[in-house]
């Protein structure tokens, strides 16, 4: 069955450094693969979208990574701030027209300042 | 831009009854709407997709005649839990994708807090 994983432990970095979120996923393949944050008790803010034949996508401080061959996405945040920590969901949508995401369980990052 | 609103932002019923939360997109046309479950620390789990007009595609072990759904128009759907029980507590989020330029996308709303007593 299709699998995404995340890390599932809280992710700690001090404030200015880069944070790295890891999204691993299996039996899929994926057309697009999209970032999402989500706050404690909110509705997931998209963030940024990657396709499968992008490799790399950078918006403001975020960078996104996308590599089919090892069904892989890595999240960067550069010059991490105490106002980026929240959790982090990476979600999977396939080519077919119905636009359905598959989500992960998301990864907690927390930046200390 | 891409702004979706739902209402209400939190509810608490007595079990028995039936609840109804709109979620509508401001300022597009959403041609599709998906709502989610979410339960505390786990991730969004897909209940149902909906297009404009049609009836609603129902994942597997969601029970259709439990969580009625409705999109009369592009703009709003809404979702009607009937005969709510203490279960049903949980987090729904709807999202929406629409015409071009947030096709690809999905947007959601802030999210209701659903508790039955």
């Amino acid at each position: 069955s299709q699998k995404i994983e995340q890390n599932s432990e809280a992710l700690n970095i001090q404030e200015g450094k880069t944070a790295t979120l890891t999204c691993n996923y299996t039996n899929y393949s994926p057309a697009y693969l999209q970032w999402y944050r989500q706050d404690p008790g909110r509705g997931p803010v998209f963030l940024l979208l990657i396709r499968e034949n992008e490799k790399e996508k950078r918006k403001e401080r975020l960078k996104v990574t996308f590599d089919t061959t090892l069904k892989q996405s890595l999240f960067h945040i550069t010059a991490s701030q105490p106002a980026d920590s929240a959790t982090y969901l990476c979600a999977l949508r396939g080519s077919s027209n119905t636009g359905k995401l598959i989500f992960g369980q998301g990864t907690t990052l927390q930046v200390k300042p | 831009g891409a702004v979706v609103s739902q209402h209400p932002s939190w509810v608490i019923c007595k079990s028995g009854t039936s609840v109804k939360i709109e979620c509508r997109s401001l300022d597009f046309q959403a041609t599709t709407m998906f709502w989610y479950r979410q339960f505390p620390k786990q991730s969004l789990m897909l209940m149902a997709t909906s297009n404009e007009g049609s009836k609603a595609t129902y994942e597997q072990g969601v029970e259709k005649d439990k969580f009625l759904i409705n999109h009369a128009s592009l703009t709003l759907s809404t979702l009607t839990v009937t005969s709510a029980h203490p279960e049903d507590s949980s987090f729904y989020i709807c999202s929406a994708s629409g015409l071009a330029g947030v096709r690809d996308t999905q947007y959601f709303g802030p999210g209701t807090r659903l508790t039955v007593l």
